[in-house]
């Protein structure tokens, strides 16, 4: 089975810090995902990545970054945080453009 | 990219009742994905079905790609059924992978 594990599922921080979620999967797959998911507004993409050191902008990349050292792991950097990046964050990893899986999220409460 | 829309946005159904929720989708697409996300956030792959009918226990799932719609049919509820059911789609001009999201179903079922 496919797995993909998240570094913590609640994570609570001030505003101004920096803040890193870890993503690693263990299937090899090339293509990696971060999203946000809030109240209302579904899932939305921030960054996502196809290969090492390779990384593509979603829909919403304000106020991210993104680094992919190694193929199975994928971070999303909150370089200084804010209350509006309080939100659900889901990573996800593929092979290629077929099927995707996701992590168990990581409930972020910036104060 | 491609819109995708889910109806209906809310569902409330008595235990032991069928169900069908509906996806449309604008453009031609080449992956297809229904999750039913869990109580704690996390998203449960349900089925990958670019076209076709699959059916997995209690759940089936069919989609025509030339009409652009996509089916997830659910036969006697269980309360733990309960849950947001998403669909996801990869649009055919696509080689990255990324998946494109609809707002999702919420479903309650009661005992």
């Amino acid at each position: 089975d496919v797995k993909v594990t998240q570094s913590s599922r609640y994570l609570v921080k001030r505003t101004g810090e920096k803040v890193f979620l870890e993503c690693v999967q263990d299937m090899d797959h090339e293509n990696m995902f971060w999203y946000r998911q809030d109240p209302g507004l579904g899932l939305r993409l921030i960054y996502f990545s196809y290969d090492v050191k390779m990384k593509e902008k979603g829909d919403i990349p304000e106020g991210y970054s993104v680094s992919r050292e190694k193929k199975e792991r994928f971070s999303l950097i909150l370089e200084s945080a804010s209350t509006n990046q309080t939100s659900m964050y889901l990573c996800a990893s593929s092979l290629g453009g077929s099927e995707q899986f996701f992590g168990p999220g990581t409930r972020l409460t910036v104060l | 990219g491609i819109q995708v829309e889910q109806s209906p946005p809310d569902l409330i159904l008595q235990e032991g009742a069928n169900s069908t929720l509906r996806c449309n989708f604008s453009d031609s697409v080449n992956n297809l994905q229904w999750f039913h996300q869990n109580p704690w956030g996390q998203l449960i792959n349900l089925f990958y079905i670019p076209s076709g009918t699959k059916q997995n226990g209690r759940l089936s799932a069919t989609t025509v790609a030339t009409e652009r719609y996509s089916l997830l049919y659910i036969s006697s509820s269980q309360t733990t059924d309960s849950g947001v059911y998403f669909c996801a789609a990869r649009d055919r001009g696509s080689t990255l992978g990324r998946l494109y999201f609809g707002r999702g179903t919420q479903l309650t079922v009661w005992p």
